[in-house]
Parts: structure tokens; sequence; C-alpha cells
């Protein structure tokens, strides 16, 4: 099994949805970040989370949430979800108290796709 | 404020030949810097880090960086290009926050490498 898996790797929805993206992990990281990825523009934070007590927002958090619902589990949401949202997510993990180099390394899942119409 | 810039979205060579990505960093302080490497329909992976140790780097499939402060520069080169060195490679950099330990990283736009037999 995947370090990092993400469900659904797949996902075709309409405008005004509420859609849910999961992230579950094996590798006993404390931070879980959700990242997303456009042609041209690399991969933006949406939010981050240092640990399950801990979330906070990234460069382009509107029209998003997270929920941190144990250590291994961090889940995306998009309420209601808009075709500018069509985009890669993806969950990414690090260690929190390997010291600052370790804390950067991040662990990939291997993204979701999704398609808002 | 830390930034990354990847000059060139698109690269392309022989096989055989020198990979040369481009990757310039904005940075206050000594910054930790990254290449990362995504082939398709895949998550990123760590190709190599720098973290102050020493200025040129060594990473996985034969690819290596060297850190130059007086160009601010972190740029990723490879002898010879083989053809599963296809792949989008991505250039980062950490982004430490005053007053506290946790980081976060920023990433470039990315540049897709494709080679020609």
């Amino acid at each position: 099994d995947a370090d990092v898996t993400q469900t659904p790797r797949n996902r075709i929805t309409k405008t005004g949805k509420r859609i849910m993206l999961e992230c579950s992990q094996t590798k006993g990281h404390d931070r879980m970040y959700w990242y997303r990825q456009d042609p041209g523009l690399g991969l933006r934070l949406i939010y981050y989370s240092f640990d399950v007590k801990d979330i906070n927002k990234g460069e382009i958090s509107d029209g998003y949430s997270v929920s941190r619902q144990a250590q291994a589990k961090f889940s995306l949401s998009l309420e209601s979800a808009i075709p500018n949202q069509t985009a890669l997510y993806f969950c990414a993990t690090s260690v929190g108290t390997a010291g600052i180099s370790g804390a950067n390394v991040l662990t990939f899942g291997a993204g979701s796709r999704l398609t808002v119409l | 404020a830390q930034s990354v810039t990847q000059l060139g979205s698109h690269v392309s060579v022989s096989e055989g030949a020198l990979v040369l990505l481009r990757c310039n960093y904005s940075s206050s302080v000594p910054p930790y810097l990254f290449w990362y490497v995504q082939y398709p329909n895949q998550g990123l992976q760590l190709l190599l880090k720098y973290t102050s140790a020493a200025t040129l780097v060594k990473g996985i499939n034969g690819f290596e960086a060297e850190f130059k402060k007086s160009e601010t520069s972190f740029h990723l080169t490879k002898p010879s290009a083989h053809m599963s060195d296809a792949a989008e490679y991505f250039c980062a950099v950490s982004v430490t926050y005053r007053y506290s330990s946790a980081s976060k990283i920023i990433f470039g736009s990315g540049t897709r490498l494709s080679i020609r037999p």
C-alpha cells in the first residue's frame, strides 16, 4: 500500500455540489498539507496542519475547508464546487520533530483529479 | 518574502545531452532548497535537497544541483539525459516563519523536460 493514499483519484462533478477529497497516511508524520496543481502555476498551498489541533490557511484557501480527523487523516472539502476549482489536488505529509531539514521533505500522494462542470 | 522562479516552462534535449533546468530563489535568510520530480500520473517525489551542508548536492538518478549564493541560483543538471528522465521538475524553497520553527514549502511553476530520441 502507498504511504499516502488519496481518494478518489478522479472525480467529475457539477457546479454547486459538495465534494470531499480524502487523504490518509501510514508514515506516522505529524504534518499534512493540501496542494492544488494547475498547468503553468506549479503547486499552491491550500491548507496545512502541523498536528490534529493545528490547522492553517495556505495561499488559496477561499472556497475550501479541511478537517484533520486523526493524525493519519486529512480531508479537503469544497462546499460548493465551481469550474475554476477544476485541478489536480495533492495531499502531502512531512515529519514534525526531526529538525528543520527533515520537516521540509514532503511525501506526496498520487493526486486526485477533480473536474467541475 | 521567500520565493522561487523557474526559467523555462518546457525544456527539450536529445538523449545523451546535458540537462540544465534553471531555478532562482529569493530569500532574506539562508534557504532550504529542493528539487522534486513528477512523472506522468504520479505525485511528486524528492530528487535532492540543499540544507547548507554542501553547495553541490547529489540526488537520485544522476541529477545534481549547485547552490550559488552570489547568483541566488540552484540549477539542476544531469550530464547525460535518458528517455526515462522525461517528467516535470519543480524547484522549491522552504518558508520559515519569524519567531517560529514552523515552515512550509513554496514551489516554482515547474519545468517540463522532454527527451528527443
